[in-house]
């Protein structure tokens, strides 16, 4: 089952532009992370925030968790076309060692 | 350093027949994790193993099951293969058993196509 899920589920930009990707969780966490997808192949791991963070950054990235609300926002600044892919945040819940992902966040930047 | 490796890239299989995924994790890592994800979706998680013990097992039947060697690569075996189990399949590896500081290195899976 789906633990997390993006918001928008869809988005297009032009290069330059800054582009935010909100996801939403149910049950308490551990911590939460953000993973790239490019064309339906490997994950690679962007960034984690623990949940006594409340904010992170990562070169272009800056990730915000806000536990009460049970939400993330993953921002990426002065976008290029080389980030055009699918965005997953991924919660890893209290007591296991286990991923849940969302759905995804498809994100286009046109040059 | 070589990423994690699966092997094969794509497969493409026939209703009821068996599958064997392989998966070698980054040098030194202990600990293997399987993903499911079909088209569309997030991944969902299948197993994972540590120090060659599972430690985890996701929401699917018996159908699946996987084990992992001395030399910590693992295997994925999918048996009486349905339609619906056309999906890329994702090995994680880690160095530890959790994710608590450091996040998953996946590798670029493996493409089934049940026909």
């Amino acid at each position: 089952s789906q633990q997390g899920e993006e918001d928008p589920q869809a988005l297009s930009i032009q290069e330059g532009e800054n582009a935010t990707m909100n996801c939403s969780y149910k049950t308490s966490i551990n911590n939460l992370q953000w993973y790239r997808q490019n064309s339906g192949r490997g994950l690679v791991h962007l960034i984690l925030i623990r949940s006594n963070e409340r904010e992170k950054h990562s070169g272009r990235l800056r990730v915000t968790l806000d536990t009460s609300k049970k939400s993330s926002s993953l921002l990426i600044t002065a976008s290029r076309a080389a980030d055009t892919a699918s965005y997953f945040c991924a919660t890893l819940n209290s007591g296991y060692s286990t991923l849940t992902f969302g759905k995804g966040t498809m994100l286009l930047v046109s040059p | 350093d070589a990423g994690v490796t699966q092997s094969p890239t794509h497969l493409i299989k026939t209703r009821g027949q068996q599958v064997t995924l392989r998966c070698s994790p980054i040098s030194g890592h202990k600990s293997v994790s399987w993903y499911q994800q079909v088209l569309g979706q997030g991944p969902q998680f299948i197993f994972q193993y540590y120090e060659k013990e599972e430690r985890g097992r996701g929401n699917f039947p018996d159908r699946f099951s996987a084990r992992q060697f001395p030399n910590y690569s693992s295997e994925l075996n999918v048996n009486a293969l349905l339609l619906g189990d056309s999906a890329l399949y994702l090995c994680a590896s880690s160095l530890a058993w959790d994710s608590v500081n450091y996040g998953y290195t996946f590798g670029s899976g493996t493409r089934l196509t049940v026909v």
